[in-house]
């Protein structure tokens, strides 16, 4: 079975730094592209950014673009996003994500980050 | 940045009857590739989203053959033939054809 958990999320105040981690397990990591999608309270789903297989292709949105960092390990089935400079408006539940696009997706249950003084 | 603009954004529906979302795109979707990266996902209250539809009009794995998604270009539609209490929730189209978006969701209720 496929499983994505996300972990790291929590309280941080403004301009202050958080590093998410999703543990990937039930297929082989190595094989698929992954994906980072937060979504605001009582909003939808936004784009954050992606990573190729071999971490060679990375993409962010323009909301993020300078301030989040998105790597993977292959070795550790792990997923992670750095995120510095927080800001109020990045206060979402931050999902994991596989296959956005096409072939079999599956997204974790996410983390809840806040930013707040 | 590719706009996605989905109509109704609320959806009251009698159970067993069908419903239609709409989902338009500011440019056209077809990638290079010769495909086009249109998908929907249904979102249920306090559940993370799931992929209904890829690529315009392929079911994923284990979605009912109740719903079904169509359309080319910049226009596509989410079609569910009679809706039951199970689909409750909110939809939303996304574009992978230049980086990824979501439309703004329409949210399903039954009338």
């Amino acid at each position: 079975e496929v499983q994505l958990v996300e972990s790291g999320g929590g309280l941080v105040q403004p301009g202050g730094s958080l590093r998410l981690s999703c543990a990937a397990s039930g297929f082989t990591f190595s094989s698929y592209s992954m994906n980072w999608v937060r979504q605001a309270p009582g909003k939808g789903p936004e784009w954050v950014s992606s990573i190729s297989r071999s971490g060679s292709a990375i993409y962010y949105a323009d909301s993020v673009k300078g301030r989040f960092t998105i790597s993977r390990d292959n070795a550790k089935n792990s997923l992670y996003l750095q995120m510095n400079s927080l800001r109020d408006e990045d206060t979402a539940v931050y999902y994991c994500a596989r296959d956005l696009k096409s072939g079999s997706s599956s997204w974790g249950q996410g983390t809840l980050v806040t930013v707040s003084s | 940045d590719v706009v996605m603009t989905q109509s109704p954004l609320s959806l009251p529906v009698t159970l067993g009857q069908p419903a239609s979302i709409s989902c338009r795109s500011s440019q056209s979707l077809v990638y290079s590739d010769g495909n086009t990266y249109l998908n929907w996902f249904q979102q249920r209250p306090g559940q993370s989203p799931r992929r209904l539809i890829y690529k315009v009009s392929n079911r994923d794995s284990g979605v009912p053959d109740r719903f079904s998604g169509s359309g080319s270009g910049t226009d596509f539609t989410l079609k569910i033939s009679r809706v039951e209490a199970e689909d409750v929730g909110v939809y939303y189209c996304m574009q992978g054809t230049l980086l990824i978006t979501f439309g703004q969701g329409t949210r399903l209720e039954i009338k």
